[in-house]
């Protein structure tokens, strides 16, 4: 069975400064792993994923995640934070056991200028 | 390419009454997928299909009904509608539905029940 922990509800970080969302999974499977935007009011996004090949994956404005098998960790960071990535993140599991996805509770990450 | 369109975009129902969600894609994408977002809960899986013909229930399948007739689209029919699906609904789409696959997402249905 696959579940996903999104650690943190809500994030809160100063423009420019650095930016990680904490993520957790489990799967019976080796795992896909995503992490989709939400702009307010707005459908998701895709920013990056992972599936089984280079650990580190670099995705859409400057974000990236990093997959640890021993820690069932799959973390999204960004070096510096703007102002334009108020929005909510959500990290998704998905595995060979059949076409379901499980999406997280999803982050809110607000920039203060 | 329009992607993924949904419509309408807001709707308000009374108790008891049905409806249905629309849901279209122009990217040939074999699967489909309804999903609905609720505060803190993030999206929970309602009905999905992977090609003209074929749908299964997800997580959260109770008061819905869906079918395949065409690959280009996929409607969600609230059957007698209940306070408890007030809710912002999603379709989404995908290549294939394998677990690899990047979904992408409509920009979502607005429903208030009273």
């Amino acid at each position: 069975a696959q579940s996903v922990t999104q650690l943190d509800s809500h994030v809160s970080v100063s423009e420019g400064t650095p930016v990680l969302l904490r993520c957790n999974y489990s799967s019976s499977y080796s795992p896909s792993l995503f992490w989709y935007v939400q702009h307010p009011n707005k459908g998701l996004q895709l920013l990056l994923k992972y599936t089984s090949a280079a650990t580190l994956v670099k995705g859409i404005n400057g974000f990236e995640a990093e997959f640890k098998k021993s820690e069932t960790s799959f973390h999204l960071t960004k070096p510096s934070a703007h102002m334009s990535d108020a929005a909510e993140y959500f990290c998704v599991v998905s595995d060979r056991g059949g076409f379901k996805t499980i999406f997280g509770a999803g982050t809110r990450l607000f920039v203060k200028a | 390419n329009a992607g993924v369109t949904q419509t309408p975009k807001f709707q308000v129902l009374k108790t008891g009454q049905s409806m249905t969600l629309q849901c279209a894609q122009d990217m040939n994408h074999e699967y489909m997928s309804w999903y609905r977002q609720d505060p803190g809960m993030g999206l929970r899986l309602i009905h999905y299909s992977v090609g003209a013909g074929i749908t299964d229930q997800g997580e959260v399948p109770n008061g819905y009904n869906v079918s395949r007739s065409t690959t280009e689209d996929f409607p969600l029919r609230l059957l007698s509608a209940a306070p408890s699906q007030t809710s912002v609904y999603f379709c989404a789409s995908s290549d294939s539905g394998t677990y690899t696959d990047t979904q992408y997402f409509g920009p979502g249905t607005r429903l208030t029940v009273l």
